[in-house]
């Protein structure tokens, strides 16, 4: 059973450009969570999903951020217009069910230039 | 608004001594996770507490759930070089009843061989 997988690992982007995140959960799961992760700091929530539906996304900016959660396919995690404060490592977790365990992804590193 | 603190922020350790990190919540929490990240990964999941007062032991490392269900605490015995990593622990708050973790700052342990 493969565990979570995130693409791409990292990612470099400049100044303006969008920045697109892919997280599968592992097989079986329906609940999709996001988290950035600054360097020396902890995980900080941005959006649960559960399948094509946002449960919660008080963690997110309200601006050039946006997740979702397709029927068929990976999570997806958009960022526009990337700004150097964007640069982080986001990590995705799943799991079968509420207040279960989660399963972290490797993450993507994100810098943008 | 609602925050996990954790204590100390860092830690080095002669290996053979003992560890102890605590993490408190301004409120009351309906569970508390425990995960290790080691650097450069991903955190990984140790361990759930869910009832009031509840402790429990995995090898060297012992968890408690606080009475009041507003901190923990993880205790690892006689440390060795592969508990290297960071600590954090990740509650859901009771008031919300979301299945919104908030990790707390986390605790960086270095074993000293």
């Amino acid at each position: 059973n493969a565990g979570v997988m995130q693409n791409p690992r990292h990612l470099v982007r400049r100044r303006g450009q969008e920045a697109r995140l892919r997280c599968s959960p592992m097989k079986g799961h329906s609940h999709v969570y996001w988290y950035r992760q600054l360097p020396e700091e902890g995980l900080k929530f941005m959006v649960y999903l559960q399948k094509e539906n946002i449960i919660d996304e008080s963690g997110m900016p309200k601006e050039r951020f946006s997740a979702e959660f397709p029927k068929e396919g990976p999570s997806i995690l958009r960022i526009q217009q990337v700004v150097r404060g964007d640069s982080a490592a986001y990590f995705c977790a799943s799991s079968p069910r509420q207040n279960n365990e989660q399963f972290f992804g490797p993450g993507t590193r994100l810098t943008v230039l | 608004g609602q925050q996990v603190m954790q204590i100390p922020q860092y830690q080095h350790v002669q290996e053979g001594e003992d560890f102890t990190t605590y993490c408190n919540s301004s409120t009351t929490l309906s569970n508390i996770q425990w995960y290790k990240q080691r650097p450069g990964g991903h955190p990984v999941f140790l361990i759930q507490l869910v009832k009031s007062g509840e402790v429990k032991k995995q090898k060297r490392l012992t968890f408690q759930f606080g009475e009041a269900k507003k901190n923990s605490s993880l205790h690892i015995t006689a440390t060795q070089t592969t508990d290297v990593g960071t600590y954090f622990c990740a509650g859901t708050m009771h008031q919300t009843g979301a299945n919104n973790l908030f990790f707390g700052t986390g605790t960086r342990l270095t074993v000293i061989p």
